[in-house]
């Protein structure tokens, strides 16, 4: 069974204070990881897709970063708006919800001004 | 900006009643999703269209629980006989249909509430 694990579950920063969250997977084929941001009362916003091993991504203060068992997403200096849950999911080539994502259950983001 | 559309927002009911939610896809979007998500928890897959076929179900979609989307454009998702442990906040994506690895984008969701 995929399985996905985020971690820290939470993490207070001052802003400006950089730092980086980790994805974790077990999988038997991985097609794509995925990033989302998740604010309170919304649905997931998407960040970034890593495909293979050595793939990074940047966008503003996000840069992701894929290994063959762990994704990163590195925040630089960050701003309070950058507070949020931070998802990763993963698409795989097994069967039962192939076309579905699988969840990690995310970092609780809070940058301190 | 037309994104992915859901109604409604929220959604209060009594055990027991039977609920209907609406997905409305983003327009060039044949891939449609329905996800499950609890407090504390990341979203759990339910379902998956690509155009008007239910292609894949999860096994959290139990026997109360049925998706439809007629004419490949919109979806509904209806819960018979609620539980309590139905509440939850329900999400549609939709994605492009061009092979894999497509981001699925997501509607803000319905929050069901069972009394």
């Amino acid at each position: 069974e995929d399985q996905v694990t985020q971690s820290p579950e939470a993490l207070r920063l001052q802003e400006g204070e950089s730092s980086s969250l980790n994805c974790s997977y077990t999988v038997s084929g991985l097609r794509g990881l995925f990033w989302y941001r998740q604010d309170p009362g919304k649905g997931p916003e998407f960040l970034f897709t890593l495909y293979s091993a050595g793939e990074e991504k940047e966008k503003e203060r996000l840069k992701a970063t894929l290994t063959k068992k762990e994704s990163f997403l590195h925040i630089t200096a960050p701003k309070p708006e950058d507070s949020a849950t931070y998802l990763c999911a993963v698409q795989t080539y097994s069967g039962g919800g192939a076309d579905g994502l699988t969840f990690g259950k995310g970092t609780h983001l809070i940058i301190q001004p | 900006d037309t994104g992915v559309s859901q109604d409604p927002r929220h959604k209060i009911t009594k055990r027991g009643q039977n609920v209907t939610f609406r997905c409305d896809p983003i327009s060039e979007h044949n891939r449609l999703y329905w996800y499950r998500q609890t407090l504390g928890q990341g979203p759990e897959f339910l379902t998956y269209f690509q155009n008007e076929a239910q292609l894949e179900k999860s096994r959290l979609l139990s026997d109360r629980f049925s998706a439809e989307r007629p004419k490949g454009s919109f979806s509904t998702l209806e819960i018979q006989r609620t539980e309590q442990g139905d509440s939850a906040m329900y999400l549609c994506a939709s994605s492009l249909d061009r092979g894999y690895n497509q981001p699925q984008h997501f509607g803000d969701g319905t929050r069901l509430s069972i009394l």
